[in-house]
C-alpha cells in the first residue's frame, strides 16, 4: 500500500514568507508526527497528533511554527515569517496507534530559505 | 526520556556480522527499546523492538541484558547496502508521542 508521502519535496523561499508543508499519512493510522532534520544530525521531534487533537507541541521552536490536523489525517505544518535558520528537512510520520514503536517516515520536505 | 549512548561510527566488510551496543543506564521499567535504520536521503524505519531478553526478525537480533542498561543490535551477515545510520532509541510504549534521536551509529560496509 502506498507509504506516507510529503509535499512539496523541496521548497525555496525567501526570508520572511510564510510556508505550509503537507503530509499524507498512511490510511487509518491514528497518530501523526512531525520532525525536523538537520544535515549529520538524527530528527528531532516538533509535535504530534492522535487523530485530529495535538497531543504534544513541545518541540515547535517558537510560534512562527503550527501544525494543524483538522479531519485526523492530512496534517499542515506552517511556518510564518521563515528565518534562514528555519533551513532543514521536515519529516512527517505515521503510525497505527498511540505508542512508541513502528512509526513509518515520510520522505520528508526539504526547505531552503534565502 | 532516557538517554542512550552508542558509538558514533563503526566500518564493516561485506558477509561480516555488525554488532552496535547502545547503552541507557537510566531506563525505567515501562520503557523500551527501539532500533531505526536511515539510509542517505531517506526518512528512518523502524528496524526492531524489544523489552528484554532476545527479539528477532528476518532484519535483525535485538541482545538485552537482564539489567537492561544496554542493548546490542545484531546485523548477521552485512552487504554493502546495508550501510546506514542506526539510531537506537528508549521510550514508554505507553506514551506514545516523541521518538527522541540521537546521533546515531554510522555504519559503512565495504567490499
Amino acid at each position: 500500500g502506498a507509504g506516507v508521502s510529503q509535499s512539496p519535496r523541496y521548497k525555496v523561499t525567501k526570508r520572511g514568507q510564510d510556508v505550509a508543508l503537507r503530509c499524507d499519512p498512511i490510511s487509518g493510522h491514528v497518530s501523526l508526527y512531525w520532525y525536523r532534520q538537520a544535515l549529520g544530525q538524527g530528527p528531532e521531534f516538533l509535535t504530534y497528533f492522535n487523530y485530529e487533537a495535538q497531543q504534544d507541541k513541545s518541540g515547535l521552536p517558537n510560534d512562527r511554527f503550527s501544525a494543524e490536523r483538522p479531519e485526523g489525517s492530512i496534517s499542515t505544518l506552517t511556518i510564518q515569517r521563515t528565518e534562514q535558520r528555519d533551513s532543514a528537512m521536515y519529516r512527517c510520520a505515521s503510525s497505527l496507534e498511540d505508542r512508541v514503536g513502528e512509526q513509518y517516515f515520510g520522505p520528508g520536505t526539504r526547505l531552503t530559505v534565502t | 526520556l532516557a538517554k542512550t549512548t552508542q558509538p558514533i561510527s563503526m566500518d564493516s566488510y561485506e558477509g561480516q556480522e555488525v554488532n552496535i551496543t547502545c547503552s541507557h543506564n537510566n531506563i525505567a521499567t515501562n520503557d523500551y527499546i527501539t532500533w531505526y535504520q536511515q539510509f542517505p536521503s531517506q526518512g528512518p524505519r523502524f528496524i526492531i523492538q524489544g523489552y528484554k531478553t532476545k527479539v528477532t526478525n528476518e532484519v535483525a537480533s535485538l541482545f538485552i541484558p537482564a539489567d537492561r542498561k544496554s542493548s546490542t543490535l545484531s546485523l548477521p551477515r552485512v552487504s554493502l547496502s546495508d550501510t546506514a545510520v542506526y539510531y537506537c532509541l528508549v521510550g514508554e510504549e505507553a506514551a506514545g508521542n516523541k521518538l527522541t534521536f540521537g546521533g546515531g551509529t554510522r555504519v559503512l560496509v565495504k567490499p
